[in-house]
């Protein structure tokens, strides 16, 4: 099993939809999560940086983190065509020295 | 990303020469990561280096490969006698300290060997 799953889609939406992006894990030491956004040919960008469970709203991007269910989600409201990108969970736990990705989700966003 | 620079961007090999790949981490990060990424697959750990330092090459392959990050100057990642599955895009990301504070990435070096 892997450290980290996550749907590669491809997902595609209309332009201002609420888009839901999601992984699972399964080690629950596992802390900290982050959700990258990854351009084709770019490298990830930092989107969202949590700790623990709860939510983490930035503008049009709400992280989500659920330990007991040890899922975590990403929600998009009023997605744009600048938002068509592969995104990245990735988490860490404090005892270990990786940070362990999700494969990526694929997401267009259609105008 | 651009405080993480990577070159170069992109980097074509023949099978059995050897490539260099160097990482200038962001201004007062001093831990730098190494991952592969290819096409429909995540980003895989390679190395994680301190200055001078290893701290875990779990993820590097046991032949061929080596990591540094002097005192001064980019961490190199040098892939020896490379093969036609080495190509793939390599990603150098850095931070701060260790852990509680995420990693920035640089736009990567993509290796095609011929």
């Amino acid at each position: 099993q892997k450290e980290v799953e996550q749907d590669p889609g491809p997902l595609s939406v209309p332009e201002g939809a609420i888009v839901s992006l999601n992984c699972t894990y399964s080690n629950s030491a596992f802390q900290y999560f982050m959700w990258y956004r990854q351009y084709s040919r770019k490298g990830p960008e930092l989107l969202m940086y949590t700790y623990s469970s709860g939510n983490k709203e930035d503008g049009r991007f709400t992280a989500q983190v659920d330990k007991s269910s040890k899922y975590i989600s990403l929600f998009i409201r009023d997605s744009q065509p600048s938002d068509s990108a592969t995104y990245l969970c990735a988490m860490w736990e404090r005892s270990g020295n990786q940070f362990y990705f999700g494969t990526g989700t694929s997401l267009t966003v259609i105008p | 990303n651009a405080g993480v620079m990577q070159n170069p961007r992109h980097l074509v090999r023949r099978r059995g020469q050897e490539a260099r790949l160097r990482c200038s981490p962001m201004k007062g990060h001093s831990h730098v990561y190494w991952y592969r990424q290819l096409p429909e697959e995540g980003l895989k750990f390679m190395v994680y280096l301190q200055k001078e330092n290893i701290i875990d090459e779990s993820g590097m392959p046991k032949e061929r490969f080596s990591a540094e990050f002097p005192k001064e100057g980019p961490s190199i990642l040098r892939i020896q006698q490379v093969v036609r599955g080495d190509s793939a895009a390599y990603f150098c990301a850095s931070s701060p300290w260790q852990g509680d504070q995420p990693q920035h990435f640089g736009d990567g070096t993509r290796l095609s060997i011929l």
